[in-house]
């Protein structure tokens, strides 16, 4: 299975300020011919279950908030949160389609600091 | 917009077993292949099984549940099922299904399984 590392596990961060949360893939999740990541952004806030934020690395879904933004290729990966907001504590999760074994990062906690 | 609502969750005996549904709305079901994902009290989340669109045929599991879950799908009724066997205190976690578009766009709230004596 590939392996999805995420760093730091912890994070705090004042409100305003930037949030960068990395995560790193055990094999390239790249496909590529076409350049694609096959890598996704998962937002969970207590009680709920997880939201998509990011897809193919760096497309927003619908509806997210443009301070969120991903970028990286082949097993580097980065979700920024450019202006942190009291409503993206959360915990962050980074997860991997290029397998038919999908995986997860183990999670990246956000608080205020 | 699409709903998913899980159901099926309970206290079980390690042996024991389960099934676990997904009644979903809002969408073409048969058209999108399903997932079921789990999250253990206080840990993160872990994938378990996914059922490819329409007829079902393909099915794909994680190593830790791989002869003992079923997942199945009944397009008539837009319900996704996931049949649990030989239930151990380690499958104790909330089960999410969610809708896979490649990626998990639509999740339900969840269904607690635990499994103890």
């Amino acid at each position: 299975d590939i392996v999805m590392t995420q760093s730091p596990d912890s994070l705090a961060v004042s409100l305003g300020e930037r949030a960068t949360i990395n995560c790193k893939s055990s094999q390239s999740v790249s496909y590529s011919p076409s350049t694609k990541n096959y890598l996704a952004w998962y937002q969970q806030k207590p009680g709920q279950p997880p939201k998509l934020l990011i897809y193919w690395a760096s497309a927003r879904e619908s509806g997210v908030p443009d301070r969120f933004s991903g970028s990286g290729s082949g097993t580097d990966f980065t979700l920024t949160i450019s202006s942190l907001q009291a409503e993206d504590v959360a915990v962050y999760y980074c997860q991997q389609y290029y397998s038919t074994s999908i995986t997860f990062g183990q999670g990246t906690r956000l608080e205020i600091k | 917009e699409a709903q998913l609502l899980e159901s099926g969750g309970d206290l079980v005996q390690p042996g024991g077993s389960l099934r676990l549904s997904c009644a979903a709305s809002g969408f073409t079901f048969s058209s999108y292949a399903m997932t079921w994902v789990r999250q253990a009290p206080g840990k993160g989340l872990e994938w378990v099984s996914g059922i490819i669109s329409g007829g079902g045929a393909n099915t794909y599991y994680a190593d830790s549940v791989k002869g003992r879950f079923t997942i199945s799908r009944d397009n008539s009724q837009n319900i996704l099922y996931l049949q649990m066997n030989s239930l151990r205190a380690e499958d104790t976690a909330v089960y999410y299904c969610a809708r896979d578009a490649k990626v998990f766009d639509y999740w339900g709230q969840g269904t607690l399984v635990t499994v103890s004596s």
